[in-house]
């Protein structure tokens, strides 16, 4: 079965720099959630998207925004990168907001270094 | 807001030796509870999960958890794990009539050894 993809898988960029991470839910799913999971640490959520609407905004760094497209994939844009923005981004899709059964289908994740 | 304790940070094991995960969760409404395994370098995959019924949830790989309300509980537990089953494990709730945000907790790293 298709699965959530994310790309890329590895990122190394410098303090300053601007990033691009993009996700492709699972087809037919039309909700994306972003996740931000620093090194030993839990999951943080930082931002949804439902039908190309944000749906919901977590711990987000003003440095960064998203978006969701016609086709439902979503690119997290990050600016202004620090070193403390180093740290796994996990994307989740999930049909409809909460679907009738709640579950969010996590990609494998993008490995973001900040040197 | 939601907030989830895992207590341990780590749990040893000995293969075939049954173990148990803890979790317990704080919120002022109704909750749904999710279990998720993490396997070194690799995204998140859903063990199991809680919405409504019975309380004994089963699981892929053999796991199963019990949700326990007067308790504010969802431990997970399995009668005997493989070496295999070293991971690391996350436990999340979210708000049925929210936008199914997930809040986790901290995560339990599972060792196995032989």
């Amino acid at each position: 079965a298709a699965g959530v993809i994310q790309s890329p898988r590895h990122l190394i960029k410098e303090k300053r720099e601007t990033a691009t991470l993009k996700c492709y839910p699972i087809p037919r799913h039309d909700t994306v959630y972003w996740y931000q999971q620093g090194p030993g640490q839990d999951p943080q959520f930082l931002i949804s998207f439902y039908e190309k609407m944000q749906s919901d905004k977590g711990s987000i760094p003003d440095r960064f925004s998203a978006q969701q497209f016609s086709d439902y994939h979503s690119e997290l844009n990050m600016s202004s990168l620090e070193l403390g923005d180093s740290a796994l981004y996990f994307c989740a899709s999930s049909l409809g907001l909460a679907g009738s059964t709640y579950e969010q289908y996590f990609g494998p994740g993008t490995r973001l270094t900040v040197t | 807001a939601q907030s989830v304790t895992q207590l341990d940070s780590q749990v040893p094991v000995f293969e075939e030796a049954p173990v148990e995960l803890r979790c317990n969760y704080s919120s002022s409404v109704s909750v749904y509870l999710f279990w998720y395994v993490q396997y070194p370098n690799q995204g998140l995959q859903l063990l199991l999960k809680y919405l409504s019924g019975s309380t004994l949830v089963k699981g892929i790989n053999g796991f199963e958890a019990e949700f326990n309300k007067s308790q504010t509980s969802f431990h997970l537990r399995k009668p005997s794990v493989h070496i295999s089953d070293t991971a690391e494990y996350f436990c999340a709730v979210t708000v049925p009539s929210g936008y199914s945000t997930l809040t986790f907790g901290k995560g339990t790293m599972l060792l196995v050894s032989p």
